[in-house]
């Protein structure tokens, strides 16, 4: 079965400082991953995906996550996070570009930024 | 480009009614998705559509249902309401088989 793991369900940071969320998936087939923001009362928004290439994506708001298949993890990091930053964060797998848009999300990361 | 829209944006139901809720994808989007989060359970999928086809669905009863239209926009109806449907419902659209748009959700408080 698929599943994804999010390990850390609070992080809390310092604004400016570094911040990496975790995300490992199980699968025994070849997977697309992706890392989606949530701001309150708002739906998703797409950070950045890896489908194939190479395995360091950079995103918008200066994120960029790994894909390392060894591990089965896909962790999302910024170097420098700003207040605005603070936010719910899902990594989602999708099974094979054949598994017509069935995405699998982990439980989630909120994280919050302090002055 | 307009984004994709979800209406109503809020709901409030009691157990035992049905509810429909609306979903209009991003211009020239075939594929609409469905999801329900919440905080017990996450974000799980429910269903998505494809050229008016249901292309794949997960695991909820059958009291979840969904179609869609000829001109991409779908509904997601859910009857016999109980307190656990209460939920946010995020409708997601895309071209085909790739990043997924998503909308506001409907939010939907069943007493």
């Amino acid at each position: 079965a698929q599943s994804v793991t999010q390990l850390d369900s609070q992080v809390p940071v310092f604004e400016e400082a570094p911040v990496e969320l975790r995300c490992n998936y199980s699968s025994s087939v070849s997977v697309y991953l992706f890392w989606y923001v949530q701001y309150p009362n708002q739906g998703l928004q797409l950070l950045l995906k890896y489908l194939s290439g190479s395995t360091l994506v950079k995103g918008i708001n200066g994120f960029e996550a790994e894909f390392n298949k060894s591990q089965t993890s896909f962790h999302l990091r910024k170097p420098s996070v700003h207040i605005s930053d603070t936010a719910e964060y899902f990594c989602a797998v999708m099974r094979g570009r054949y598994n017509f848009n069935k995405f699998y999300f982990g439980s989630g990361t909120k994280l919050n930024v302090k002055p | 480009k307009a984004g994709v829209t979800q209406t109503p944006r809020y709901l409030i139901k009691t157990r035992g009614q049905q509810v429909t809720l609306s979903c209009s994808p991003i211009s020239g989007h075939r594929s609409v998705s469905w999801y329900q989060q919440t905080p017990g359970q996450g974000l799980q999928f429910l269903f998505e559509y494809f050229s008016e086809t249901q292309r794949n669905k997960g695991n909820f009863p059958g009291r979840f249902s969904g179609r869609q239209f000829s001109n991409s926009r779908s509904e997601m109806n859910v009857s016999t309401l109980e307190l656990g449907d209460s939920a946010l419902y995020l409708c997601a659209s895309s071209l085909d088989r790739d990043e997924q748009f998503f909308g506001p959700g409907t939010r939907l408080t069943v007493l």
